[in-house]
C-alpha cells in the first residue's frame, strides 16, 4: 500500500527565516511526486511535479528536491503571504489513471 | 480561462437525505475525482472517472455514487447522509490516463450532516 507522511505537521516561522517541509514515502515504483499549497477555505494548488531522485524544481522562494524515499520543499527567506499548508502527493507506477496518495500536510504560518 | 466549479459551497442537510454535490469542468479534462477532507485524514479518493459513462471506486466509497454522463460533469450524491460524511469534498480533474499529470482542484464544498 502506498504512504506519504508529511512533517512536520505545523511549522512556524519569522519573516526570512528558511526551512524545509519533509516528505517521505513509500510506493511500488514511483510515477511522480507532487507538491500542493492549500490556503483556508481553497482547494489545493499544484506547484511542482518530481519524477525522478535528483530532481529539483524551483519556484519563487519554493524549491522542491527528490531522492528515493523522501522529497523536501525548501522555503527561502519567506514571507507572511507564503502561510498556508503544504500537501504532498505521490502518484505509483501501477496507479489506475492519475490516482494520488496524499500525506496529511504540513501548515506553515510565517509572522512578519 | 478554464476552471473548475463545485456548488453548493456549503451544505447543511439532515441524517438519511439524499444530497448531490455538483463539480463542473471546462478543461476538457478526462479524468475527474471526488475527495474528502478530514482532520488526521488528509485527502482521501472516493470516486474517479475516465471519461464519458466510466466510474470507479476509490478507497472511501461507501454510502456514495457518482455517474458522468459528459465531459464536463462529474456529480457526488450521498444515498443517505449519515453524520461520518461531515466533511469537505473536493472535486479534481486532470488530462487522460498514461502519463503523469497533475491534478487541478475545485474550491470545495463544505457538508454538514445533522
Amino acid at each position: 500500500e502506498d504512504q506519504v507522511t508529511q512533517s512536520p505537521e505545523a511549522l512556524r516561522l519569522q519573516e526570512g527565516e528558511s526551512s524545509s517541509l519533509n516528505c517521505s514515502y513509500t510506493v511500488s515504483g514511483l510515477r511522480g511526486l507532487f507538491w500542493y499549497r492549500q490556503d483556508p477555505g481553497k482547494g489545493p494548488e499544484f506547484l511542482f511535479t518530481l519524477y525522478s531522485a535528483g530532481e529539483e524544481k524551483e519556484k519563487e522562494r519554493l524549491k522542491a528536491t527528490l531522492t528515493k524515499k523522501e522529497s523536501f520543499l525548501h522555503i527561502t527567506a519567506p514571507k507572511p503571504e507564503d502561510s498556508a499548508t503544504y500537501l504532498c502527493a505521490v502518484q505509483a507506477l501501477k496507479a489506475a489513471g492519475n490516482k494520488l496518495t496524499f500525506g496529511g500536510g504540513t501548515r506553515v504560518l510565517v509572522k512578519p | 480561462d478554464a476552471e473548475i466549479t463545485q456548488s453548493p459551497r456549503h451544505k447543511i442537510t439532515e441524517t438519511g437525505r439524499q444530497v448531490t454535490l455538483a463539480c463542473h469542468q471546462t478543461w476538457n479534462h478526462n479524468n475527474m475525482f471526488w475527495y474528502r477532507q478530514d482532520l488526521g485524514h488528509g485527502l482521501r479518493l472516493i470516486h474517479y472517472s475516465y471519461g464519458v459513462q466510466d466510474t470507479n471506486k476509490g478507497e472511501v466509497s461507501d454510502g456514495y455514487s457518482v455517474s458522468r454522463s459528459n465531459t464536463e460533469d462529474l456529480p457526488l450524491t450521498l444515498e443517505s447522509a449519515a453524520s461520518s460524511q461531515t466533511s469537505v469534498y473536493f472535486c479534481a480533474s486532470s488530462r487522460g490516463a498514461g502519463a503523469t499529470y497533475e491534478q487541478y482542484f475545485g474550491p470545495g464544498t463544505r457538508l454538514t450532516v445533522t
